[in-house]
């Protein structure tokens, strides 16, 4: 069993609805992690979360929203999406990003998101 | 900057037989290089990294791979393939020091046949 947690595991979503995909880890890590992944493709990063502040943002479009309330826990507030933004939206954590890091990532499942 | 190359995006073996996917990296730097694999619908699980401490390194379920400087490749192998080695495989390197995240090449599906 994965020790990071999604939810939703699918969401439907019209392109004027607001929701948000939640990821929870409890190993104690202090990075944080969103990659959005279409079908047939690697994933692509995001956001990255250090010590609860974002660190990267790879010039996502801001009807993506990311919120890290504490150390365990990332959100990521949808707004106004379009139907290109379906994809599988995993999240990821590590060991703390400083210079002893490997960069091992622990992966949840992922939120399947369809936006109609 | 760092990157890495899968060559072969579908590669297909049978039952039982020997199964390499390939990856060569591209680094300034000494990298940490991971292999993951992804079930249908489902997260990416971590198969093995290589870290610097052996360069033979074993994974879960069988897989090992080796890195090879002079080659600049991390090439993935099982002996013998399961049906339930299906999957897509990816290769990654992570920038390590103050931003830990990696990149991903762009993965090869593993078919096996009876």
């Amino acid at each position: 069993d994965t020790e990071v947690t999604q939810t939703p595991k699918h969401l439907v979503m019209g392109m004027t609805n607001k929701k948000s995909l939640k990821c929870e880890q409890h190993m104690g890590h202090r990075a944080m992690y969103w990659y959005k992944q279409k079908a047939k493709k690697p994933p692509e990063l995001m956001f990255v979360y250090s010590y609860e502040k974002l660190s990267i943002n790879e010039s996502v479009p801001s009807r993506f929203s990311p919120e890290c309330p504490n150390s365990s826990l990332l959100n990521l507030h949808l707004h106004a999406l379009q139907p290109e933004d379906s994809a599988l939206y995993l999240c990821a954590s590590s060991q703390e990003v400083n210079r002893g890091s490997t960069g091992e990532l622990f992966f949840g499942e992922g939120s399947r998101l369809t936006v109609l | 900057a760092q990157s890495v190359t899968q060559l072969g995006s579908h590669v297909s073996v049978s039952e039982g037989a020997l199964v390499l996917l390939r990856c060569n990296y591209s680094s300034s730097v000494p990298p940490y290089l991971f292999w993951y694999v992804q079930y249908p619908n489902k997260g990416l699980q971590l198969l093995l990294k290589y870290t610097s401490a052996a360069t033979l390194v074993k994974g879960i379920n069988g897989f090992e791979a080796e890195f090879k400087k002079s080659e600049t490749s991390f090439h993935l192998t099982k002996p013998s393939a399961h049906m339930s080695d299906a999957a897509e495989y990816f290769c990654a390197v992570s920038r390590g020091g103050s931003q830990g995240n990696l990149i991903f090449g762009k993965g090869t599906k593993l078919s096996v046949k009876p």
